[in-house]
């Protein structure tokens, strides 16, 4: 089965901080991706990237950054943590890209920024 | 510009019976693939099942089946025999072919299923 983990469920900022989210998965997947969920607008893309130290913008980069050092890690960075980012974040991987592939999520992050 | 909406913000169904879960999407591309999440409380988002756009027949995968017609541009998620395990969020995506790292999400629905 295809794992995929995030470093925590619950998180508490305070504004201005820096915030790292980690998402580990375990399956030599190629594609990780990053979302924001919030209610009433589904998932959102942040980022995505389908090679190690390659990363592509989605809908909604801004105040958000992304790292892929290793190809089972993907980071999502907040540089300056703001009350706008108060938000559910998702980590999601994809063997290959293809129309027919799914993606696997990890069980996200529910991040609260003060 | 809105490429999947799902209509439905909340939805109730009795156990044992079946329920439909709408979802339209937009997009002119000729070749594209539709997909149902279930998200239960947990947060972890759960693949259901897939639809191809040539894809002749509707998917089914066990209690769920996808009622797609494409005209409509609709792929309306079924389940049958609803359980009390299916209380959850569940959401539509689509993903294009011209531009396949892509995957887009409804606002999803939350379905509870009444004992």
């Amino acid at each position: 089965d295809v794992k995929v983990t995030q470093s925590s469920r619950y998180l508490v900022k305070r504004t201005g901080e820096k915030v790292f989210l980690e998402c580990v998965q375990d399956m030599d997947h190629e594609n990780m991706f990053w979302y924001r969920q919030d209610p009433g607008l589904g998932l959102r893309l942040i980022y995505f990237s389908y090679d190690v130290k390659m990363k592509e913008k989605g809908d909604i980069p801004e105040g958000y950054s992304v790292s892929r050092e290793k190809k089972e890690r993907f980071s999502l960075i907040l540089e300056s943590a703001s009350t706008n980012q108060t938000s559910m974040y998702l980590c999601a991987s994809s063997l290959f890209t293809g129309q027919k592939e799914t993606q696997y999520f990890g069980p996200g992050t529910r991040l609260l920024v003060l | 510009a809105q490429k999947i909406t799902q209509t439905q913000p909340g939805m109730f169904v009795q156990e044992k019976e079946a329920v439909t879960l709408d979802c339209t999407y937009d997009t002119s591309d000729q070749s594209y693939g539709l997909f149902w999440y279930k998200q239960p409380s947990s947060g972890e988002m759960i693949f259901l099942i897939y639809q191809g756009s040539y894809d002749e027949q509707n998917a089914t995968e066990g209690r769920y089946s996808l009622n797609f017609q494409k005209a409509r541009k609709s792929a309306n998620l079924v389940i049958s025999a609803s359980q009390l395990g299916d209380s959850a969020m569940y959401f539509c995506a689509m993903r294009e072919d011209y531009n396949n790292n892509d995957m887009r999400f409804g606002a999803g629905t939350r379905l509870t299923v009444k004992p």
